[in-house]
Parts: structure tokens; sequence; C-alpha cells
């Protein structure tokens, strides 16, 4: 199975702030790398898709890049909605795991 | 608008069975892939299973290790409804059970949209 782990696993920022969050793959994955934010007692929200594609009405402050193994999600300017769980999920082959998730909270 | 929803979730004894079903609204729910993802209480997300649209290869389903030969995923499209039957359920099954939908007839991708969940307690 395709391990994924993600970095930070809890991170203090402030409103205004740009966020950089990693996430790597134990093997190669080429570009099927997704994002999603969860609020508590909510459903994940799909973010970011294929490493780097944004997902419609998700907004611009968003962004993901990379390939391969190493993947980063970068919100450019935190907005108080933000503050949520982030993570990230191949979707290579199954099973399709996700990284442990990282919490973003207002410092 | 898409809008999926899950029942079926509740109370059930250790080595019991439930069946979970999640109803499609606003997509021609036979054109994709389906998945059954959990979270339990406190803890991450977990891809549960998965079953492929229908069209030329017919269905495909695939299962995470942990619940492989107790889980079975299923799919009526003529009811635009996806079901997870669960048997010989353990503690560490309990978890709320998302419903997601996968862009794509195959079963690869990302979930572009997901149920509200129902949540599922295994104990004593």
């Amino acid at each position: 199975d395709i391990q994924m782990t993600q970095s930070p696993s809890s991170l203090s920022a402030s409103v205004g702030d740009r966020v950089t969050i990693t996430c790597r793959a134990s093997q190669s994955i080429g570009r099927h790398l997704n994002w999603y934010q969860q609020k508590p007692g909510k459903a994940p929200k799909l973010l970011i898709y294929g490493a780097g594609s944004l997902q419609s009405g998700v907004p611009s402050r968003f962004s993901g890049s990379g390939s391969g193994t190493d993947f980063t999600l970068i919100i450019s300017f935190l907005q108080a909605e933000d503050f949520a769980t982030y993570y990230c999920q191949q979707g290579s082959s199954a099973p399709y795991t996700f990284g442990q998730g990282t919490k973003l909270e207002i410092k | 608008e898409v809008q999926l929803l899950e029942s079926g979730g509740g109370l059930v004894r250790p080595g019991g069975s439930r069946r979970l079903s999640c109803v499609a609204s606003g997509i021609t729910f036979s054109s994709y892939a389906m998945s059954w993802v959990r979270q339990a209480p406190g803890k991450g997300l977990e891809w549960v299973s998965g079953i492929s649209g229908s069209g030329g290869t017919g269905d495909n389903t695939d299962y995470a290790d942990s619940v492989r030969g107790r889980f079975t995923i299923s799919r009526d499209n003529s009811r635009n409804t996806l079901f997870l039957q669960m048997n010989s359920l353990r503690a560490e099954d309990t978890a709320v059970y998302y419903c997601a939908r996968i862009p794509s007839v195959y079963l690869v991708g990302e979930f572009d949209y997901w149920g509200q969940g129902t949540l599922v307690i295994v104990s004593s």
C-alpha cells in the first residue's frame, strides 16, 4: 500500500498568513494527489485535484503543486474560514490512502 | 445540485451486520464510480471500498484490507443507490461512514462530492 505522510500534524497561524502543508508519498504517484478540507462535524471538501487543479468554487488563495512523491498545499492569505483540518489523498491506486491530517489553528 | 444521502447507521453488536445506503440525486448515477470512506471518532479518513461506474468493463470493486471479506459494496443504478453490506462487525469499525463520488466511470481519482455521513457504533 502507498503510505501518505503529511507535515506538520498541526499548525498555528494568523489571518493573512501564508501557510504551507506538505505531503509525501511512499512511492511515486505521478500527479494523482488530492487535497481536502474538513471542518468539525462536516464532510470533507475537495480543494485540489490532480496535484494542482483547483476544484470549482474553491477560492484562488488555495494552490497545489508537486509530482512523484512530494506535494505541497499553499494557502496564500489565510481567512478565518480556512481554520480546519486538511488531508492529502493519493488517487493513483487502491487502497486510496489519506495522509494523517494537518490541523490548522488560529494563533 | 448533487446530493448524496447516507442512511443505515446505528448501534450494532460485535459480530453483527449492518447495511448502509447512499441515495444520489442531481447526477447520472450509473456513470460514476463511488466509494465509501470512514472516519473513526477523533481520527483521520480511511478509504473503505469502491465500485466503478457501469459500462464497458462492468462493476469493478475493491476493498481496504481491513474490511476485505467482511464488507461488500454494491449499487442499484435503477434506484440511484449505493450500498455497503457490513458483516462480522468489530469495535474498530466504529466510525462515520461517508459515501463519495469519483468524477469518472473508473475507480481512480478524487472524491468530489460527499454525503453528510452516517454513524455506525459497534458495541456490546
